[in-house]
Protein backbone atom coordinates (compact mmCIF):
# COMPACT_ATOMS: atom_id res chain seq x y z
CA UNK A 1 0.00 0.00 0.00
CA UNK A 2 2.06 3.28 -1.29
CA UNK A 3 -0.72 5.22 -1.05
CA UNK A 4 -2.58 8.00 -3.03
CA UNK A 5 -0.07 9.62 -5.47
CA UNK A 6 -0.24 12.61 -7.10
CA UNK A 7 1.94 14.16 -9.92
CA UNK A 8 2.85 17.27 -10.79
CA UNK A 9 2.64 18.79 -6.66
CA UNK A 10 2.90 21.71 -8.53
CA UNK A 11 1.88 23.42 -11.54
CA UNK A 12 2.63 27.27 -12.83
CA UNK A 13 0.78 27.92 -16.14
CA UNK A 14 0.07 31.04 -17.65
CA UNK A 15 -3.58 32.23 -18.59
CA UNK A 16 -5.26 30.20 -21.42
CA UNK A 17 -2.94 27.19 -21.07
CA UNK A 18 -3.82 23.76 -20.37
CA UNK A 19 -2.96 21.72 -17.43
CA UNK A 20 -3.73 18.09 -17.09
CA UNK A 21 -3.14 16.15 -13.32
CA UNK A 22 -2.78 12.73 -12.54
CA UNK A 23 -4.12 10.79 -9.60
CA UNK A 24 -3.04 7.18 -8.97
CA UNK A 25 -5.58 6.01 -6.14
CA UNK A 26 -4.42 3.08 -3.93
CA UNK A 27 -4.56 -0.12 -6.39
CA UNK A 28 -7.52 -2.08 -4.60
CA UNK A 29 -10.00 1.08 -4.73
CA UNK A 30 -12.54 1.42 -6.51
CA UNK A 31 -13.79 4.75 -6.10
CA UNK A 32 -11.82 7.75 -7.05
CA UNK A 33 -12.18 11.38 -6.22
CA UNK A 34 -11.60 15.07 -6.95
CA UNK A 35 -11.77 17.88 -4.49
CA UNK A 36 -10.20 21.74 -4.95
CA UNK A 37 -9.38 23.65 -1.64
CA UNK A 38 -8.53 27.35 -1.85
CA UNK A 39 -6.71 28.88 0.23
CA UNK A 40 -8.03 29.51 4.01
CA UNK A 41 -11.07 26.91 3.03
CA UNK A 42 -12.23 23.56 3.06
CA UNK A 43 -12.04 21.13 0.36
CA UNK A 44 -14.54 21.28 -2.04
CA UNK A 45 -16.18 18.39 -4.70
CA UNK A 46 -15.77 18.39 -8.26
CA UNK A 47 -16.03 14.65 -9.22
CA UNK A 48 -16.33 11.18 -8.53
CA UNK A 49 -15.90 7.68 -10.27
CA UNK A 50 -16.77 4.47 -9.43
CA UNK A 51 -14.37 2.41 -11.38
CA UNK A 52 -13.91 4.10 -14.82
CA UNK A 53 -17.51 5.05 -14.55
CA UNK A 54 -18.20 8.96 -13.24
CA UNK A 55 -20.76 9.01 -11.35
CA UNK A 56 -21.08 12.93 -10.29
CA UNK A 57 -20.10 16.17 -11.27
CA UNK A 58 -20.42 18.85 -9.43
CA UNK A 59 -21.48 22.53 -10.61
CA UNK A 60 -18.38 24.04 -9.88
CA UNK A 61 -16.79 21.61 -12.73
CA UNK A 62 -16.98 23.62 -15.45
CA UNK A 63 -17.17 22.76 -19.37
CA UNK A 64 -13.28 23.75 -19.22
CA UNK A 65 -12.79 20.49 -16.79
CA UNK A 66 -13.22 17.14 -17.78
CA UNK A 67 -11.96 14.38 -15.88
CA UNK A 68 -11.27 10.69 -17.17
CA UNK A 69 -10.67 7.37 -15.59
CA UNK A 70 -9.90 4.77 -18.06
CA UNK A 71 -9.79 1.60 -16.85
CA UNK A 72 -10.77 2.35 -13.81
CA UNK A 73 -7.41 2.89 -12.45
CA UNK A 74 -5.71 6.11 -12.79
CA UNK A 75 -7.32 9.19 -13.34
CA UNK A 76 -6.68 12.88 -14.94
CA UNK A 77 -8.04 15.96 -14.45
CA UNK A 78 -7.66 18.23 -17.58
CA UNK A 79 -7.82 22.04 -17.56
CA UNK A 80 -8.32 24.22 -20.44
CA UNK A 81 -7.77 27.76 -21.16
CA UNK A 82 -6.93 28.31 -17.43
CA UNK A 83 -8.00 31.44 -15.63
CA UNK A 84 -6.30 32.91 -12.12
CA UNK A 85 -9.25 31.91 -10.84
CA UNK A 86 -8.92 28.49 -11.46
CA UNK A 87 -5.53 28.61 -9.05
CA UNK A 88 -5.78 26.42 -5.84
CA UNK A 89 -4.44 23.23 -4.61
CA UNK A 90 -6.60 20.23 -6.31
CA UNK A 91 -6.95 16.59 -4.02
CA UNK A 92 -7.45 13.72 -5.38
CA UNK A 93 -8.79 10.90 -2.68
CA UNK A 94 -9.68 6.76 -3.38
CA UNK A 95 -11.61 4.53 -1.48
CA UNK A 96 -13.33 1.13 -1.12
CA UNK A 97 -16.77 1.24 -1.31
CA UNK A 98 -18.92 -0.08 1.37
CA UNK A 99 -20.13 0.41 4.89
CA UNK A 100 -16.20 1.38 6.31
CA UNK A 101 -15.71 3.28 3.06
CA UNK A 102 -12.90 5.90 3.87
CA UNK A 103 -11.23 8.33 2.15
CA UNK A 104 -7.54 8.27 1.64
CA UNK A 105 -6.62 11.93 0.26
CA UNK A 106 -3.09 12.65 -1.96
CA UNK A 107 -1.07 15.41 -1.05
CA UNK A 108 -2.58 17.71 -4.02
CA UNK A 109 -1.70 19.18 -6.85
CA UNK A 110 -0.88 22.76 -6.32
CA UNK A 111 -1.94 25.41 -9.29
CA UNK A 112 -0.80 28.73 -9.97
CA UNK A 113 -2.18 30.80 -12.94
CA UNK A 114 -0.29 33.25 -13.49
CA UNK B 1 -27.92 21.35 0.54
CA UNK B 2 -26.22 20.27 3.12
CA UNK B 3 -23.89 23.08 4.96
CA UNK B 4 -21.37 22.76 7.44
CA UNK B 5 -20.08 25.43 9.72
CA UNK B 6 -16.86 25.40 11.96
CA UNK B 7 -16.96 28.85 13.70
CA UNK B 8 -13.35 29.14 15.34
CA UNK B 9 -10.80 29.88 12.72
CA UNK B 10 -7.62 28.88 15.09
CA UNK B 11 -7.30 28.02 18.46
CA UNK B 12 -4.13 26.66 20.78
CA UNK B 13 -3.97 24.26 23.37
CA UNK B 14 -1.07 23.89 25.70
CA UNK B 15 1.01 20.39 25.49
CA UNK B 16 -1.27 17.76 27.40
CA UNK B 17 -4.03 19.90 27.90
CA UNK B 18 -7.47 19.16 26.26
CA UNK B 19 -9.08 20.95 23.71
CA UNK B 20 -12.78 21.11 22.25
CA UNK B 21 -12.99 22.06 18.52
CA UNK B 22 -17.24 23.01 17.34
CA UNK B 23 -18.90 21.87 14.13
CA UNK B 24 -22.26 22.44 13.33
CA UNK B 25 -24.23 21.25 10.42
CA UNK B 26 -27.39 21.89 8.72
CA UNK B 27 -28.98 18.80 6.75
CA UNK B 28 -32.78 16.89 6.02
CA UNK B 29 -31.17 13.92 5.76
CA UNK B 30 -31.93 11.56 8.35
CA UNK B 31 -28.68 8.94 7.55
CA UNK B 32 -25.39 10.43 6.83
CA UNK B 33 -21.74 10.09 8.09
CA UNK B 34 -19.95 12.44 9.61
CA UNK B 35 -16.24 13.19 9.98
CA UNK B 36 -13.19 14.62 11.68
CA UNK B 37 -10.44 15.46 9.30
CA UNK B 38 -6.77 16.57 10.05
CA UNK B 39 -4.41 18.47 7.36
CA UNK B 40 -0.74 19.17 9.20
CA UNK B 41 1.23 21.40 7.98
CA UNK B 42 2.37 20.60 4.12
CA UNK B 43 1.09 17.24 4.56
CA UNK B 44 -1.66 15.13 3.22
CA UNK B 45 -4.87 15.11 5.01
CA UNK B 46 -6.33 12.00 6.87
CA UNK B 47 -9.15 10.96 8.63
CA UNK B 48 -9.57 11.17 12.44
CA UNK B 49 -12.61 9.69 12.85
CA UNK B 50 -16.21 9.05 12.30
CA UNK B 51 -19.39 9.00 13.26
CA UNK B 52 -22.25 7.12 11.68
CA UNK B 53 -25.65 9.24 12.70
CA UNK B 54 -28.21 6.29 13.30
CA UNK B 55 -25.84 5.62 16.11
CA UNK B 56 -26.52 7.15 19.61
CA UNK B 57 -23.18 5.97 21.14
CA UNK B 58 -20.00 8.90 20.60
CA UNK B 59 -17.15 7.77 18.49
CA UNK B 60 -13.93 7.37 20.05
CA UNK B 61 -10.06 6.86 18.73
CA UNK B 62 -7.55 7.02 21.55
CA UNK B 63 -6.93 10.72 22.41
CA UNK B 64 -10.00 12.03 19.92
CA UNK B 65 -13.71 11.77 20.60
CA UNK B 66 -16.57 12.86 19.55
CA UNK B 67 -20.00 14.87 20.87
CA UNK B 68 -22.55 13.66 18.48
CA UNK B 69 -26.09 15.89 19.35
CA UNK B 70 -28.28 14.85 16.34
CA UNK B 71 -30.88 17.17 17.02
CA UNK B 72 -28.82 20.09 17.82
CA UNK B 73 -27.14 19.20 14.53
CA UNK B 74 -23.85 19.67 16.59
CA UNK B 75 -20.73 17.18 16.15
CA UNK B 76 -17.45 18.50 18.35
CA UNK B 77 -14.23 17.02 18.57
CA UNK B 78 -11.60 16.65 21.73
CA UNK B 79 -8.61 16.03 21.91
CA UNK B 80 -7.37 15.02 24.85
CA UNK B 81 -4.10 15.00 26.21
CA UNK B 82 -2.99 17.44 23.20
CA UNK B 83 0.45 16.71 21.61
CA UNK B 84 2.45 18.82 19.26
CA UNK B 85 2.10 16.29 16.42
CA UNK B 86 -1.83 16.95 16.79
CA UNK B 87 -0.57 20.64 15.31
CA UNK B 88 -2.71 20.89 12.22
CA UNK B 89 -5.45 21.78 10.36
CA UNK B 90 -8.85 20.28 11.31
CA UNK B 91 -12.00 19.95 8.91
CA UNK B 92 -15.11 18.39 9.88
CA UNK B 93 -16.78 16.71 7.38
CA UNK B 94 -20.34 15.16 5.77
CA UNK B 95 -21.34 12.68 3.90
CA UNK B 96 -24.68 11.32 3.13
CA UNK B 97 -25.31 7.79 3.67
CA UNK B 98 -26.62 6.19 0.63
CA UNK B 99 -27.58 2.60 1.85
CA UNK B 100 -24.04 2.05 3.76
CA UNK B 101 -22.11 3.72 1.45
CA UNK B 102 -20.60 6.89 1.35
CA UNK B 103 -20.95 9.70 -1.15
CA UNK B 104 -18.80 12.76 -1.78
CA UNK B 105 -17.43 14.75 1.31
CA UNK B 106 -18.89 18.19 2.22
CA UNK B 107 -16.30 20.55 4.05
CA UNK B 108 -15.88 22.88 6.56
CA UNK B 109 -13.68 25.77 5.96
CA UNK B 110 -11.28 24.26 9.45
CA UNK B 111 -9.98 25.35 12.53
CA UNK B 112 -6.75 25.65 12.94
CA UNK B 113 -5.05 24.12 16.27
CA UNK B 114 -2.12 24.96 17.59
CA UNK B 115 -0.22 22.88 20.55
CA UNK B 116 2.15 24.72 22.74
CA UNK B 117 5.15 23.42 24.59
Amino acid sequence: DTGVSQNPRHKITKRGQNVTFRCDPISEHNRLYWYRQTLGQGPEFLTYFQNEAQLEKSRLLSDRFSAERPKGSFSTLEIQRTEQGDSAMYLCASSLAGVKETQYFGPGTRLLVL
Amino acid sequence: AQTVTQSQPEMSVQEAETVTLSCTYDTSENNYYLFWYKQPPSRQMILVIRQEAYKQQNATENRFSVNFQKAAKSFSLKISDSQLGDTAMYFCAFSRNYGGSQGNLIFGKGTKLSVKP
